[in-house]
């Protein structure tokens, strides 16, 4: 079993706070970490693919960095807005397989 | 902007009986998947599919379970005898090279009574 650890579990800010969240993950076989952004009633929408130490990503308001070796990625949201809602998965892909292993997700609400 | 599309959205069934649910995933992608989701729990692999058979399978799949390409566009995962722990939600997901983003289908809410 793959522990893929999120947190925190729920988060609720106001419209305009930054925010970050954590994923940590099994350091050994490591391939890729998955961010994806799932809102309620759709379908998960991959937000980034990482795979090299010190990895970092950026779309938009949204960013992402990666630690390899002590297994970790943070996501960060600047400037949250209430469309920024919704759970964030991560996803850790071994390199021995092709099976995603996700986290239970950190679930975020942002009020006007 | 092409998508992964899930059939039915929800799906009621007694326990028992066999159900098949259906996907199309993104025509030129080449790999696989099912994920099912427990309410309340983590989203869960099932099986991932390239080149007409199975690439790797999880212990939930048991021989109870069963996946099918049948015509070059539908994808089909199929419960011989549903169970009362097989309710979930169930995800499709496809990608072009088995190591990029997976692209997820809205999933089918798999409800057995």
């Amino acid at each position: 079993i793959l522990n893929v650890e999120q947190s925190p579990q729920s988060l609720h800010v106001q419209e305009g706070d930054s925010t970050n969240f954590t994923c940590s993950f099994p350091s050994s076989n490591f391939y890729a970490l998955h961010w994806y952004r799932w809102e309620t009633a759709k379908s998960p929408e991959a937000l980034f693919v990482m795979t090299l130490n010190g990895d970092e990503k950026k779309k938009g308001r949204i960013s992402a960095t990666l630690n390899t070796k002590e297994g970790y990625s943070y996501l960060y949201i600047k400037g949250s807005q209430p469309e920024d809602s919704a759970t964030y998965l991560c996803a850790y892909h071994s390199n021995s397989g092709y099976a995603l292993n996700f986290g239970k997700g950190t679930s975020l609400l942002v009020t006007p | 902007e092409p998508e992964v599309t899930q059939t039915p959205s929800h799906q009621v069934t007694q326990m028992g009986q066999e159900v098949i649910l259906r996907c199309v995933p993104i025509s030129n992608h080449l790999y696989f998947y099912w994920y099912r989701q427990i309410l309340g729990q983590k989203v869960e692999f099932l099986v991932s599919f390239y080149n007409n058979e199975i690439s790797e399978k999880s212990e939930i799949f048991d021989d109870q379970f069963s996946v099918e390409r049948p015509d070059g566009s539908n994808f089909t995962l199929k419960i011989r005898s549903t169970k009362l722990e097989d309710s979930a939600m169930y995800f499709c997901a496809s990608d072009s090279g088995g190591r990029g983003p997976q692209h997820f289908g809205d999933g089918t809410r798999l409800s057995i009574l």
